[in-house]
C-alpha cells in the first residue's frame, strides 16, 4: 500500500515568515502534484514535478521533487494572509494515473 | 473554458438509502476519476473510467459504482448508505494518454451526509 505522510499536519505563523511542507513517502513516484484547497471547495492544481530534483517555482512558492521521487516538498518565502489554506500533496502512482493524497497540511498565516 | 462541474452540490440521505451523484468533466478531457475526502483527511481514490469502462479501483466495497457515458460526463452511485459514507465526494478529469496525462482537475465535489 503506497502512503504519503504529509508534515507538518498543523502549521500556524505570523506574515512575513517562511515555512515548509514536506511529504514522504516509501514509493516511488512517475509524478508528484501539489493541490491548495478550501473550505467546501475541490482541490486547485499549484504545480506537478515529474523529473527526480527537479525544483519549480511559483512567485513566493518552491517546489521540489526529491532526486528519488519518493518525496518533496513545498517552501513558502514571506508567507501572506492569502496563503492560507490546506495544501495537498498527491502522488501518481507509477503507471497509471491514481493518486496517492497526503494527510493535507492546514496553512494559517495570521496578520 | 468549462472547468469540471459536479452535481447536486450538497445532499442528505438516510441510511440505507441510494444516491447518485454527476460529473462533467473539463472540455477535452476523456478520463474521470473519483475521490471521497473525509473531513480532515486527503482524498482517497474510489474508481477511475475511460471510454465507458472502470480502468481501476481503489479499496472501496461493492455498494459504490460508477457510470461513464459517450460524452465523458460520469455518474457515482452508492447503495445501502452507511454512516461513514457521509463525505466530499469529488470528481477529477484528466487526459489518459499524453504530456499532461498525469494532471488531475478537480470539480467543487458534492458534500453528501447520511443521517
Amino acid at each position: 500500500t503506497q502512503l504519503l505522510e504529509q508534515s507538518p499536519q498543523f502549521l500556524s505563523i505570523q506574515e512575513g515568515e517562511n515555512l515548509t511542507v514536506y511529504c514522504n513517502s516509501s514509493s516511488v513516484f512517475s509524478s508528484l502534484q501539489w493541490y491548495r484547497q478550501e473550505p467546501g471547495e475541490g482541490p486547485v492544481l499549484l504545480v506537478t514535478v515529474v523529473t527526480g530534483g527537479e525544483v519549480k517555482k511559483l512567485k513566493r512558492l518552491t517546489f521540489q521533487f526529491g532526486d528519488a521521487r519518493k518525496d518533496s516538498s513545498l517552501h513558502i518565502t514571506a508567507a501572506q494572509p492569502g496563503d492560507t489554506g490546506l495544501y495537498l500533496c498527491a502522488g501518481a502512482i507509477m503507471g497509471a494515473q491514481k493518486l496517492v493524497f497526503g494527510q493535507g497540511t492546514r496553512l494559517t498565516i495570521n496578520p | 473554458d468549462a472547468g469540471v462541474t459536479q452535481s447536486p452540490t450538497h445532499l442528505i440521505k438516510t441510511r440505507g438509502q441510494q444516491v447518485t451523484l454527476r460529473c462533467s468533466p473539463k472540455s477535452g478531457h476523456d478520463t474521470v476519476s473519483w475521490y471521497q475526502q473525509a473531513l480532515g483527511q486527503g482524498p482517497q481514490f474510489i474508481f477511475q473510467y475511460y471510454e465507458e469502462e472502470e480502468r481501476q479501483r481503489g479499496n472501496f466495497p461493492d455498494r459504490f459504482s460508477g457510470h461513464q457515458f459517450p460524452n465523458y460526463s460520469s455518474e457515482l452511485n452508492v447503495n445501502a448508505l452507511w454512516l461513514g459514507d457521509s463525505a466530499l465526494y469529488l470528481c477529477a478529469s484528466s487526459f489518459l494518454t499524453g504530456p499532461r496525462s498525469y494532471e488531475q482537475y478537480f470539480g467543487p465535489g458534492t458534500r453528501l451526509t447520511v443521517t
